[in-house]
C-alpha cells in the first residue's frame, strides 16, 4: 500500500490556526473511519492527537481537531504554541488488517 | 501508568538478524495488539505489523514479509519482533506501539524505541 500523502511543510504565527491535510484513496482514508494523527518532537516517540478521524485522548488539548471529506483527512491546530512545532504524522487503517501512514509534516511555528 | 519499555540500541553487519524486545506493564497484556513502527533517520514512520498476544497471530506489511517475525510471551508480557537479513537501508529506530483490540486502529502507548544500525 502506497503512503498517504501531507505536505512536507506547514507554518502559523502563534494564536493563529493551521490545518495540514492528509490524503489517501478510497481504500484507506476514504473507506474507513480509523484515521489517527501524531506529533512527534525531535528524538522523542510519536504521541497520540486524534484518532477515529475526530476523537481526542484525554490530555489532548482541544486545540487539536481532525476532520474528513472524501478520500482526506485534516488536523487543525487552534491557537498556535511554541510547543505545537513538531512533526505531525496522520495514519489510517487500509483494510486487510494493514494501516499505512502519511509521510509527515514539520509544522513551523513562526 | 501504562509503559512499552524497548530493549537496548544494536549494531549489526549487514545479513544479520536482530531481535527487539518490548515489555509492557500497566493493562492486560492480551487486550491490546502489539504493533512495530520504524523510522529511518530524518525519514517519516512506517508501519512493519502487528502480533495478536492473545492468540500469537500476526500481520506483517507486504515489504517485510519473509523477512520479519512477531512474537508474544504472555507469561512476561513481552512483544519481541526479528528482523532477517538485514540491509543498511534497515538502519532505523524501531518503536513498539499497542493498538486496543477490536475494531481500532490507532497507537495510544509507544515505546522509547530501539535505535539499529546496520554497518558493515
Amino acid at each position: 500500500q502506497s503512503a498517504l500523502t501531507q505536505p512536507p511543510s506547514a507554518s502559523g504565527s502563534l494564536g493563529q490556526s493551521v490545518t495540514i491535510s492528509c490524503t489517501g484513496t478510497s481504500s484507506d482514508v476514504g473507506g474507513y473511519n480509523y484515521v489517527s494523527w501524531y506529533q512527534q518532537h525531535p528524538g522523542k516517540a510519536p504521541k497520540l492527537m486524534i484518532y477515529d478521524v475526530s476523537k481526542r485522548p484525554s490530555g489532548v488539548p482541544d486545540r487539536f481537531s481532525g476532520s474528513k471529506s472524501v478520500n482526506t483527512a485534516s488536523l487543525t491546530v487552534s491557537g498556535l504554541q511554541a510547543e505545537d512545532e513538531a512533526d505531525y504524522y496522520c495514519n489510517s487503517y487500509a483494510g486487510s488488517n494493514n494501516v499505512v501512514f502519511g509521510g509527515g509534516t514539520k509544522l513551523t511555528v513562526l | 501508568q501504562v509503559q512499552l519499555v524497548q530493549s537496548g540500541a544494536e549494531v549489526k553487519k549487514p545479513g544479520a538478524s536482530v531481535r527487539f524486545s518490548c515489555k509492557a506493564s500497566g493493562y492486560t497484556f492480551t487486550d491490546y495488539y502489539m504493533h512495530w513502527v520504524r523510522q529511518a533517520p530524518g525519514q517519516g514512520l512506517e508501519w512493519m505489523g502487528w502480533s495478536n498476544p492473545n492468540n500469537g497471530g500476526t500481520n506483517f506489511a507486504q515489504k517485510f514479509q519473509g523477512r520479519v517475525t512477531m512474537t508474544t510471551d504472555t507469561s512476561i508480557s513481552t512483544a519481541y519482533m526479528e528482523l532477517s537479513r538485514l540491509r543498511s537501508d534497515d538502519t532505523a529506530m524501531y518503536y513498539c506501539a499497542r493498538v486496543p483490540g477490536g475494531m481500532a486502529y490507532h497507537f495510544d502507548y509507544w515505546g522509547q524505541g530501539t535505535l539499529v544500525t546496520v554497518s558493515s
